[in-house]
């Protein structure tokens, strides 16, 4: 099967500046996740959505970030106006019916805000 | 105190021997426990996961789980350069009645030939 796929793979911009990161999940998948991994930190979940509705967001800086998967399958992160501090990878994760199989991962965005 | 805790290493042992990796949690109503493996610059890959008290083996690799004192463990044995990479402790925490993973900081591991 194909694995989680994200776009753009590095993108650096600076402060002040909007991004946007897509994602596709492995077909079938109905949960997908974005985490922030900053560097020598474990990944945090940003945004969990359940289909095409949001399942939790709490940790979501919502004055800068959005997200959507407006059909249920794609996604996609924003971020307007970039802060330095959102330097960081992006991970996009779907996870199957199947608890044991944890989530899978795409290869993530590395973002570098100067 | 947070929710997953891992000691951040590096964590070194020479090739051929036994590496022990930690993760304690915070939530007693966890129910599934994951460990992955990162390599700088990639994303964490799935290498066991565990639910029932004691232990599962696979491989090289046994995860070892104690629910009453919250705590879960990774072992390596016959440890190779190719392991050197950062583990990464998740604990499945119900959001809602959907899977949700916490992770901790992850476990810098170095293998030495």
């Amino acid at each position: 099967e194909a694995g989680v796929a994200q776009s753009p793979r590095y993108k650096i911009i600076e402060k002040r500046q909007s991004v946007a990161f897509w994602c596709n999940p492995i077909s079938g998948h109905a949960t997908l996740y974005w985490y922030q991994q900053i560097l020598g930190q474990g990944p945090k979940l940003l945004i969990q959505f359940q289909n095409n509705g949001v399942v939790d967001d709490s940790q979501l800086p919502k004055d800068r970030f959005s997200a959507e998967r407006l059909k249920g399958v794609d996604s996609t992160l924003k971020i307007q106006p970039a802060k330095l501090e959102d330097s960081a990878v992006y991970l996009c994760a779907s996870s199957g019916s199947d608890r044991s199989h944890g989530y899978t991962f795409g290869s993530g965005t590395r973002l570098t805000v100067v | 105190q947070k929710e997953v805790e891992q000691n951040s290493g590096p964590l070194s042992v020479p090739e051929g021997a036994i590496a022990s990796l930690n993760c304690t949690y915070s939530d007693r109503g966890s129910q599934s426990f994951f460990w992955y493996r990162q390599y700088s610059g990639k994303s964490p890959e799935l290498i066991m996961f565990i639910y029932s008290n004691g232990d599962k083996e696979d491989g090289r690799f046994t995860a070892q789980l104690n629910k009453a004192s919250q705590y879960v463990s990774l072992l390596i044995r016959d440890s190779q350069p190719s392991d050197s990479a950062t583990y990464l402790c998740a604990v499945n925490g119900l959001n809602t009645g959907f899977q949700k993973l916490v992770f901790g900081t992850g476990t810098r591991l170095l293998v030495s030939p």
